[in-house]
């Protein structure tokens, strides 16, 4: 049972424009989320991050929106630039009650692709 | 610099034989863990541990083990009994269960 979801496998978005990454989730005790972005043969790197007590989190062009109602999670690319071009992978915790000794669960990932 | 090394980068291996791949970090964290990544599959747990001398099963554990003698290293064996062993392995720190994760480069193990 999938409880971190990336229901978009790829994602195609020209240079300059906006990209948006979608990201729900099914477990309601997840209080921490994060977004991964990661290239091939290479380890993710962490992108950024939001708690639950928030619903908007920006770093520069990354910006990522928390929607705990209909636990939903996107993340803002703008503008997209030739080396956005990775997977991006979407992660949960239940870190600030306690819980996830197992560390972060992922999602699938996103292969999202910048077009000049 | 600190950091989280993973060695071999690639290793090719027969079927059968047993292999080990190298985790060391310097970045005085005390939980550390071991992915698999495989296309389209995202990023599975095998096996992370929380303290030195202590480990826990992951969602994939079969096939696999693990050990920490150590604060600093995590050293992930492929057996024999794994048995789809091919994929890229991540191994990753965090200072405090739950929080961010530092990975290393990963590990590419090929399995003729």
């Amino acid at each position: 049972d999938q409880q971190v979801k990336q229901n978009s496998p790829s994602l195609s978005v020209q240079e300059g424009r906006i990209s948006i990454l979608n990201c729900d989730y099914t477990n309601s005790m997840f209080d921490y989320f994060l977004w991964y972005k990661k290239y091939p043969a290479e380890g993710p790197t962490f992108l950024i991050s939001i708690s639950s007590i928030k619903d908007k989190n920006e770093d520069g062009r990354f910006t990522v929106f928390l929607n705990k109602s209909a636990k939903h999670l996107s993340l803002h690319i703008v503008p997209s630039q030739p080396g956005d071009s990775a997977v991006y992978f979407c992660a949960a915790s239940s870190m600030y009650s306690g819980g996830g000794a197992d560390g972060l669960t992922f999602g699938k990932g996103t292969h999202l692709i910048i077009q000049p | 610099d600190g950091g989280i090394t993973q060695s071999p980068k690639y290793l090719f291996r027969k079927e059968g034989q047993n292999v080990t791949l190298s985790c060391e970090q310097n970045l005085n964290h005390d939980a550390m863990y071991w992915y698999r990544q495989d296309p389209g599959q995202g990023l599975r747990l095998i096996y992370y541990s929380q303290i030195v001398n202590d480990f826990q099963k992951g969602d994939i554990a079969e096939g696999y083990s693990v050990s920490r003698e150590k604060k600093e290293s995590f050293p992930l064996t492929v057996t024999s009994a794994q048995k789809n062993p091919t994929a890229f392995y991540l191994c990753a720190s965090s200072i405090r269960p739950a929080g961010e994760l530092f990975f290393g480069e990963g590990s590419r193990l090929t399995v003729l």
